[in-house]
């Protein structure tokens, strides 16, 4: 079935440096979401990408969408302890439903 | 707008029992999806809800089940509690599909089996 696999697993990173998560699929997905859960929290909505090689930004955090619709990533620039979290993408192929990342857990040192 | 609201927030039960764990969706959303997370496994997705159908499901053993109901509220049962089944059980909603549009989660119920 449908995999998307998330890395890395774990980040650590000092606060103003950059961070990026990478998501591939094992299929071409029809869109990709991403979503932020904070520690005690619930999954909360970032973005959708939908076109191929799409690039979205908010901020200081880049969204893009590879040419074949196979991969994505995340990037926060100059990260702040407000980034604290566990980053998940999640895609989906024709009629199959949701398939979450297991996310990447990025933690910010002051 | 009332956010998704899933109750109850925590639950303790042990082996062989048996739990129902209820999700309110926003107001107007159609869709309800659910999730089991626990640590290092991310979101494995249990089953999706429509107009009181299940549209989809997840590969989860028959123990789990869930429904929809007429005002689009669902449940889902857990029977025959294992350890294992010890996670937090998220709920999304969503206005139609949840494959092309955003999903509002609520905060979870956090189950342990003892």
């Amino acid at each position: 079935g449908q995999q998307v696999m998330q890395i890395p697993q774990y980040q650590h990173v000092q606060e103003g440096e950059d961070f990026t998560t990478y998501c591939n699929s094992s299929t071409t997905l029809s869109n990709i979401q991403w979503y932020k859960q904070r520690p005690g929290g619930h999954p909360v909505f970032l973005i959708q990408l939908v076109k191929s090689g799409e690039v979205k930004k908010q901020k200081r955090l880049t969204f893009q969408f590879g040419e074949a619709k196979k991969n994505s990533s995340l990037h926060i620039t100059a990260t702040q302890t407000t980034d604290v979290g566990t980053y998940f993408c999640a895609g989906n192929s024709g009629n199959t439903p949701l398939v979450f990342g297991k996310g990447t857990r990025l933690s910010v040192i002051a | 707008k009332a956010g998704v609201t899933q109750t109850p927030r925590y639950l303790i039960k042990t082996r062989g029992q048996q739990v129902t764990l209820s999700c309110s969706p926003i107001s107007g959303h159609r869709s309800v999806s659910w999730y089991q997370q626990t640590p290092g496994q991310g979101l494995q997705f249990l089953f999706e809800y429509f107009s009181e159908t299940q549209r989809n499901k997840g590969n989860f053993p028959g123990r789990f089940s869930g429904r929809q109901f007429s005002n689009s509220r669902s449940e889902m049962n857990v029977s025959t509690l294992e350890l294992g089944d010890s996670a937090l059980y998220l709920c999304a909603s969503s206005l139609a599909d949840p494959r092309n549009e955003k999903l509002f989660f609520g905060s979870g119920t956090q189950l342990s089996v003892l």
